[in-house]
């Protein structure tokens, strides 16, 4: 099975309230997660990353937290636009061999509404 | 943008076609990634190259070719393709020992 899982495949805000995207990773072995954002027609594109050594990194407007004792990980979203419907994305490291490698979740498809 | 793009963006093919998907990047990277995003599923990693060589095969059918020339370009040949794998192929690259992947629009491939 996947080991990165989200567990709401949609979400609707209303515009100016805080979203609150959320994932399941199962490899506890993991040490690197990233959020990558996906408007429709693009490609995904990176938001922000965070390291198992910390529990919290900021970015503009956006919040990682990663909490390690039930593998949970999450993405804040403060004061939700329309710009940012799109699908979210988590990733976990997936360091087998030579190669980094990402092992994606399926996504959470995010809807702002004015 | 993010420095990768793909061409077409958009292509039809029949099943006894062969059509080729291009990937450059203007990034300065040395591993360059191969992606397949269907519906309601996770990215697939299809293939991995390093430095222009394969380092990774994720037990992708032969009738996906990869060829990568040099280090900003990155083909997938196809050949004899299925109507399940129409799909969305996204090619992404990234410094090397890295995991922070940039990721090109994709090409839209519908098999018929």
């Amino acid at each position: 099975g996947e080991s990165v899982g989200l567990h709401l495949p949609t979400l609707s805000v209303q515009e100016g309230d805080n979203s609150i995207i959320n994932c399941a990773y199962s490899n506890s072995a993991s040490d690197y997660f990233i959020w990558y954002k996906q408007e429709s027609g693009k490609g995904p594109q990176f938001i922000i990353d965070i390291r198992s050594n910390m529990d919290k990194r900021q970015g503009q407007r956006v919040t990682v937290l990663l909490n390690k004792t039930v593998k949970h990980l999450s993405l804040q979203i403060a004061a939700t636009q329309p710009g940012d419907s799109a699908v979210y994305f988590c990733a976990e490291n997936n360091s087998g061999g030579s190669n980094y490698k990402l092992t994606f979740g399926k996504g959470t498809l995010l809807t702002v509404n004015p | 943008e993010t420095g990768v793009t793909q061409t077409p963006r958009h292509l039809v093919m029949g099943m006894t076609n062969k059509k080729s998907l291009k990937c450059e990047q203007h990034l300065g990277h040395n591993a360059m990634y191969w992606y397949k995003q269907s519906a309601k599923k996770p990215l697939e990693l299809m293939f991995v190259y390093n430095f222009k060589e394969q380092t990774e095969n994720n037990s992708v059918p032969s009738r996906f070719s990869p060829e990568c020339p040099n280090s900003s370009h990155l083909f997938l040949h196809l050949h004899t393709l299925q109507p399940e794998d129409s799909a969305l192929y996204l090619c992404a690259s990234s410094p090397l020992d890295t995991y922070e992947q940039y990721f090109g629009p994709g090409t839209r491939l519908t098999v018929t």
